[in-house]
């Protein structure tokens, strides 16, 4: 597509629920990039994949986050058993892999994620 | 521990004025350094970026100021406009290592361009 894609844009969950969100990168883009961004804590970074696997996921906050990346495109973050400061905006990025474009991350708009 | 120190955390500016937002780092492995914008509900967009080999760039507006030695580099925005008005990160990116491929970001500069 155009541009990053991310769904949902919205999400309301309870406490203790799993959630999915998904990110559609930017066809030709093998590099994707998952960052949480809370209010007055900028950009957490979460996962990075170079294709399908995940050379660094040093930044998931604990094993209830895990993220997965299939046929080089599509990327899911699921977190399980939701807790309230799993509250923000999960972004997602994609960027080429060499080259002058790997270093301009898009960005997709985010998934903002509410735990009750 | 935050990889780049950025500030100020927020920046009123009137109409036609500079805006300056600083940021250091200590990593030297850090070799490339983007500037994002990041308008209310939409992703951060790349703005401006810089390599340590040079000690400034400028693109309309916008300029990056760098200096190697002191590990520090900072956004200046010329006639600043209502339209600036965002939130601006500064990040670092090692270009080699076991950290390829990953982004740090600072905590960002939230800016108000008052007409």
């Amino acid at each position: 597509g155009a541009g990053v894609s991310q769904s949902p844009s919205n999400k309301v969950t309870e406490k203790g629920k799993d959630v999915e969100l998904r990110c559609d990168p930017i066809s030709g883009h093998t590099a994707l990039y998952w960052y949480r961004q809370s209010l007055g804590q900028g950009l957490e970074f979460l996962i990075y994949f170079q294709g399908n696997s995940a050379p660094d996921k040093s930044g998931l906050p604990s094993d209830r986050f895990s993220a997965e990346r299939t046929g080089g495109s599509v990327s899911t973050l699921t977190i399980q058993r939701t807790q309230q400061e799993d509250s923000a905006v999960y972004l997602c990025a994609s960027s080429f892999l060499g080259g002058s474009g790997a270093n301009v991350l898009t960005f997709g708009a985010g998934s903002r994620l509410t735990v009750l | 521990q935050q990889q780049v120190k950025q500030s100020p955390q927020s920046l009123i500016v009137q109409k036609g004025g500079i805006s300056i937002i600083n940021c250091a780092y200590e990593n030297t492995a850090f070799d490339y350094f983007p500037w994002y914008q990041q308008f209310p509900g939409k992703g951060p967009a790349l703005l401006i970026a810089i390599r340590p080999d040079v000690s400034e760039k400028k693109e309309g507006r916008f300029t990056i100021s760098f200096n190697k030695s002191a590990k520090q580099f900072s956004l200046h925005i010329m006639d600043s406009q209502p339209g600036d008005s965002a939130t601006y990160f500064c990040a670092a990116r090692a270009l080699r290592g076991s950290t390829l491929g990953r982004l740090y970001f600072g905590r960002g500069t939230q800016l108000t361009v008052w007409p």
